[in-house]
């Protein structure tokens, strides 16, 4: 079966740090992949999405980037973390009959 | 882009019906999702539409009209555990990327 994780798990950075959160999927090949971010009491909006090794689409400019260096793993990054960086973390792909989207189980983010 | 709105609270009692309405305007559409999300964990699938009309998964129903732009996630003989958010998503034709809205948090009271 397929299984997505992603650590930490939570994550506390001072403002300006370097943030790395990773994304890994189990049990299939070649997965569209997703970042998501979910701000506290809003809907999830999303970052980045990529359809294949270094293939990535972003959605939003901002303080993040992504990579995806292999094809079950999808990372985030920031070279200097914002206080509006802060929020909930999820990544997902795409699988299932109707092709619906799996969230892994997130990253909270407290930058202070 | 997309536009998706649905209501921000809604309080039930428990055993009774809750229906979500879900309203969009999207320049593409491909699948209209509904997801609950519990407090603090990560949302996950209930439900799919991509024709018009109902689909019935136990206590959990969606209804959707393409023509109106417009879902429903009726949720029926309401349990403590569905206090929840339940996210009203849209899937583009590209990617299959989703556009969610903001979500409904539902409250059910003894």
């Amino acid at each position: 079966s397929q299984t997505i994780h992603q650590w930490p798990a939570t994550l506390v950075q001072p403002v300006g740090s370097p943030l790395s959160l990773e994304c890994t999927v189990e049990g299939t090949s070649n997965p569209n992949l997703y970042w998501y971010r979910q701000a506290a009491g809003r809907g999830l909006q999303l970052l980045f999405y990529s359809v294949g090794i270094g293939q990535i689409s972003s959605e939003v400019p901002q303080n993040l980037s992504a990579s995806r260096p292999q094809d079950r793993q999808f990372i985030l990054s920031s070279k200097k973390l914002l206080l509006s960086d802060s929020g909930f973390y999820l990544c997902a792909w795409n699988g299932g009959g109707d092709n619906e989207q799996f969230f892994g189980p997130g990253t909270r983010l407290t930058v202070l | 882009g997309q536009n998706i709105d649905q209501p921000t609270e809604m309080t039930a009692t428990e055993g009774a019906i809750v229906q979500i309405n879900c309203t969009y305007q999207t320049s593409g559409f491909n699948g209209l999702f509904w997801y609950q999300q519990h407090a603090g964990e990560a949302p996950t699938f209930l439900s799919y539409n991509v024709l018009d009309g109902l689909e019935e998964k136990g206590r959990f129903s969606s209804f959707l009209s393409r023509s109106k732009g417009y879902s429903y996630l009726l949720l029926k003989e309401l349990q403590m555990k569905d206090s929840a958010s339940y996210l009203c998503a849209v899937r583009d034709t590209n990617d299959y990327k989703l556009s969610f809205g903001a979500g409904t948090t539902v409250t059910v009271r003894a």
